[in-house]
């Protein structure tokens, strides 16, 4: 059971371009959500998904896109780069049924705007 | 304005002292509070949820506790493989799944 996996893990760009990281979790929850970490500021929101086809604003997302055609997968597209978005970009899942689960987290993308 | 605020922002303890780290928060309503470890390079993960004033959770060394502005994780007689960074979330209520960070404790224990 993989749980939830991100690709790529490591991306360095240029001011200017573009890029999609994958999220993809094989666990059938209902709910996904991308979120960026930088130091000093926590863990923000920046899209989320309460199921397929469906996509919300979160706390930051300005200069970001998202897509959920499929359940297990969900898509977070950057249009063109700014240093300001040099972050790590977490992707996480949980269920509608999950109890005392909380959210299962992907192991991170690091991502370098030059 | 829901806020979730954690202390000390890192606390560095000798193998065996026992600490606390802090979480405290203004929500319009709390569904859930949660507690998360991450450990560096790597995604948090899920330790505890919390849902009501006076809970307590435990898990091994660790224990959390909720009161209706804070919640407390305890960590008695840690061991250096608890260092990682510590983290508070708060569910709000009408606001979906969402969680609300806070920017956590780092946590080192030296042996």
């Amino acid at each position: 059971n993989a749980g939830v996996t991100q690709t790529p893990k490591f991306r360095v760009l240029k001011t200017g371009q573009s890029m999609t990281l994958l999220c993809a979790q094989d666990m059938n929850h209902e709910y996904m959500y991308w979120y960026r970490q930088d130091p000093g500021m926590g863990l923000r929101l920046i899209h989320y998904s309460v199921g397929e086809g469906t996509t919300a604003k979160g706390e930051v997302p300005d200069g970001y896109n998202v897509s959920r055609l499929k359940k297990q997968n969900f898509l977070l597209g950057l249009e063109s780069a700014a240093p300001s978005q040099t972050s790590v970009y977490f992707c996480a899942s949980s269920s509608i049924s999950r109890g005392n689960y909380g959210y299962t987290f992907g192991s991170g993308t690091r991502l370098t705007v030059v | 304005e829901d806020q979730v605020t954690q202390s000390p922002e890192a606390l560095r303890l000798q193998e065996g002292e026992s600490s606390s780290l802090n979480c405290s928060y203004t929500v319009s309503g709390l569904r859930g509070l949660f507690w998360y470890r991450q450990d560096p390079g790597k995604g948090p993960e899920f330790l505890f949820t919390l849902y009501s004033a006076g809970e307590e959770k435990e898990k091994e060394r660790l224990k959390a506790t909720l009161t209706k502005k804070e919640s407390f994780l305890h960590i008695t007689a840690p061991k250096p493989e608890d260092s990682a960074t510590y983290l508070c979330a708060v569910q709000v209520v009408g606001n979906t799944d969402k969680l609300i960070f806070g920017t956590g404790t780092r946590l080192q224990v030296f042996p």
